[in-house]
């Protein structure tokens, strides 16, 4: 089944404690992105890559790192989290290149930040 | 700067009804492409229908259709016949053709009433 895997689904952590969401797809796409969903503000992108080794900052990529070593894996490190980092995660992935190029969803990783 | 707007936070439709969700946006490149997705309450983004720069027809997917008007730059989501599972959060979605960075709206709340 093609799939955007992410994980974990819910996160509580502290102030400063290092962490990382993984996200994985089994669909070979060369693209992939992460955003965050808060109330009355959708979702913003915070990084994307267009494939292995190339990543770009979106929107909102204060506070937060990523990293493309294989096709399928791409993820989401805070280095040091803060209360403001509390969010819905969303990781997708799509193929590359012009015209419609479909976003797959994750089912999403809820973070809070104490 | 690439811009989605979505000024209606909340809409009630009756069920069989046909609702209009309002999203217009603002680029100057004269190619991109238009998304809306549907949240429903358990949290995936699932994909709804797209929307070309270039596409001489609006793009209709079973019940759903996007009413696209350029020189309005306004691409508004029609479903037709709502059903009690059309009862979600939707958004609208820009990517510049240029570019791989995509900006969301704020959402719609859809509530479809029995």
């Amino acid at each position: 089944e093609a799939q955007v895997t992410q994980n974990p689904r819910y996160l509580i952590t502290v102030t400063g404690k290092k962490l990382t969401v993984t996200c994985s797809q089994n669909m070979n796409h060369e693209y992939m992105s992460w955003y965050r969903q808060d109330p009355g503000l959708g979702l913003r992108q915070i990084y994307y890559s267009m494939n292995v080794e190339v990543t770009d900052k979106g929107d909102v990529p204060e506070g937060y790192k990523v990293s493309r070593k294989e096709k399928r894996n791409f993820p989401l490190i805070l280095e040091s989290p803060s209360p403001n980092q509390t969010s819905l995660y969303f990781c997708a992935s799509s193929i590359r290149g012009q015209g419609i190029n479909i976003q797959y969803f994750g089912a999403g990783t809820r973070l809070s930040v104490l | 700067a690439q811009k989605i707007t979505q000024t209606q936070p909340g809409m009630f439709v009756q069920e069989k009804e046909a609702v209009t969700l309002d999203c217009t946006y603002d680029t100057s490149d004269p190619s991109y492409g238009l998304f809306w997705y549907k949240q429903p309450s358990s949290g995936e983004m699932i994909f709804l229908i797209y929307q070309g720069s270039y596409d001489q027809q609006n793009a209709t997917e079973g019940r759903y259709s996007l009413n696209f008007q350029k020189a309005r730059k306004s691409a508004n989501l029609v479903i037709s016949a709502s059903q009690l599972g059309d009862s979600a959060m939707y958004f609208c979605a820009m990517r510049e053709g240029g570019t791989y960075k995509y900006i969301f709206g704020t959402g719609t709340r859809l509530k479809v009433l029995a």
